[in-house]
């Protein structure tokens, strides 16, 4: 099963652009990268996924590789909300699996 | 307003006793699936199902069950609860396996002594 690597903990000044990495270098041709996130204790959010192509939505934009062996999530502006825990997922056909990697808790400071 | 709730939220209950923690969708998703957190261990998936009376172990089903008779529920269940059962808990639910986002519920908070 393809896990993903995230580094702990990750600081970015309110404004600034946020760059989240994720190693998956397990992964396989037809699994997904998604990206959801955890305010304190609450239910994880989604907030983006993709394939092999980069991706862009109202929240994020996710970058990566072209061997598909890592990826980057980038909050362009980042506030004090978005203060959290970042998950970077691989999932796993056709068994339905989910394998939700360490998180990077992200501080954001004014 | 698409969700997906849990109930209860918070549970203290005593070793060994059955308990059961419900989960229900409004959006009509395919795939539904139970999670626990515990400090520094991350999300682990206990259970999912990719349809009613489909059911599958996730990496840690170990003293849980589930059912899913009904597309919309899909009930967490602890026939003997012990205390490292004690965790945070989470469903979550989506139309399918892949490229789609899944909902999570708000979670529920439970302590068995």
């Amino acid at each position: 099963d393809a896990k993903t690597t995230q580094p702990p903990s990750m600081d970015c000044a309110e404004g600034r652009a946020a760059n989240l990495p994720c190693n998956h270098s397990t992964i396989s041709g037809n699994e997904y990268v998604y990206w959801y996130r955890q305010i304190h204790s609450q239910g994880p959010q989604y907030i983006i996924h993709g394939l092999k192509n980069n991706e862009t939505n109202e929240m994020a934009s996710l970058i990566i590789t072209e061997d598909r062996k890592s990826s980057t999530l980038i909050l362009p502006h980042a506030t004090l909300r978005d203060t959290a825990v970042y998950y970077c997922i691989v999932y796993h056909p056709p068994a339905g699996k989910s394998t939700f990697g360490d998180g990077t808790t992200l501080t954001v400071k004014p | 307003e698409a969700q997906v709730t849990q109930n209860p939220r918070y549970l203290i209950t005593v070793t060994g006793k059955k308990l059961t923690v419900t989960c229900s969708q409004n959006m009509n998703h395919e795939y539904m699936s139970w999670y626990r957190q515990d400090p520094g261990l991350g999300l682990r998936q206990i259970y999912y199902s990719m349809n009613v009376e489909v059911t599958d172990k996730g990496d840690v089903p170990e003293g849980y069950k589930v059912s899913r008779k009904e597309k919309r529920n899909f009930p967490l269940i602890l026939e003997s609860p012990s205390p490292n059962q004690t965790s945070l808990y989470f469903c979550a639910s989506s139309w399918g396996r892949l490229n789609t986002e899944a909902f999570f519920g708000q979670g529920t908070r439970l302590t068995v002594v």
